[in-house]
């Protein structure tokens, strides 16, 4: 079935750790998004990739990285990570044209203790 | 940039109609969509409104937009407890790579018997 994978589906983290959140689409569009869903705010975007070999800042990016080694896989890391990134983390991804809106993968629910 | 706003919670007897609003700040919005989340998933786009209509109508769902008040509404019709979800409203996108969306803060749809 065509879609968006990630994973893991949740994690508990300890403070200080490196965490990579994988993301894997296999439409073959070629952009994609990270966002993180908070209560009360919605989603917020993380940080976003064009294309293959692009990558941009989104909304909140501080704290996140993100590459884009090929078409397929947008992975997430936490390099050193805090409680205030407890969070649901949702990869999506877009054709290149509007009107078909995003589709989006099930979330990453992770929390940092 | 775009900044997309609606209410947090409503609530509806099953049987009566639902209507959701959601008003935007750009108005180079290409399109407008509306997303479903239920518990514990991803985001679904449920439908969307191409900036130069005024209303589309897909079976339950009626979308209204108006541009001069850059106000956007989604209408269901006959609710039932299935649709108990958070919606999202959201606007962007358009013919150019990664035209990002922009969500709002999502409503909460609670059906009461």
């Amino acid at each position: 079935i065509a879609g968006i994978t990630q994973a893991p589906t949740s994690q508990i983290l300890a403070a200080g750790r490196r965490m990579t959140l994988r993301c894997t689409q296999d439409m073959r569009h070629n952009a994609m998004y990270w966002y993180r869903q908070d209560l009360g705010l919605g989603l917020r975007l993380i940080h976003y990739s064009n294309t293959a070999g692009t990558t941009g800042k989104g909304e909140v990016p501080d704290g996140y990285s993100v590459s884009r080694a090929n078409t397929d896989d947008f992975p997430l890391t936490l390099a050193s990570a805090v409680p205030s990134q407890t969070s649901v983390y949702f990869c999506a991804s877009s054709p290149d044209a509007g009107g078909n809106g995003y589709t989006f993968g099930s979330g990453t629910r992770l929390t940092v203790v | 940039g775009e900044d997309v706003e609606q209410s947090l919670f409503l609530s509806v007897r099953e049987g009566d109609s639902s209507v959701i609003n959601c008003t935007y700040t750009d108005s180079s919005s290409t399109y407008l969509y509306w997303y479903k989340q239920e518990p514990g998933a991803g985001l679904q786009l449920l439908t969307y409104i191409f900036s130069n209509m005024d209303m589309k109508q897909d079976q339950r769902l009626t979308v209204l937009l108006n541009k001069k008040d850059k106000h956007l509404s989604l209408r269901i019709a006959d609710t039932q407890t299935g649709d108990s979800a958070i919606y999202f409203c959201a606007g962007g996108g358009g013919y150019s790579s990664a035209s990002k969306i922009i969500f709002g803060s999502g409503t909460r749809l609670s059906i009461r018997p």
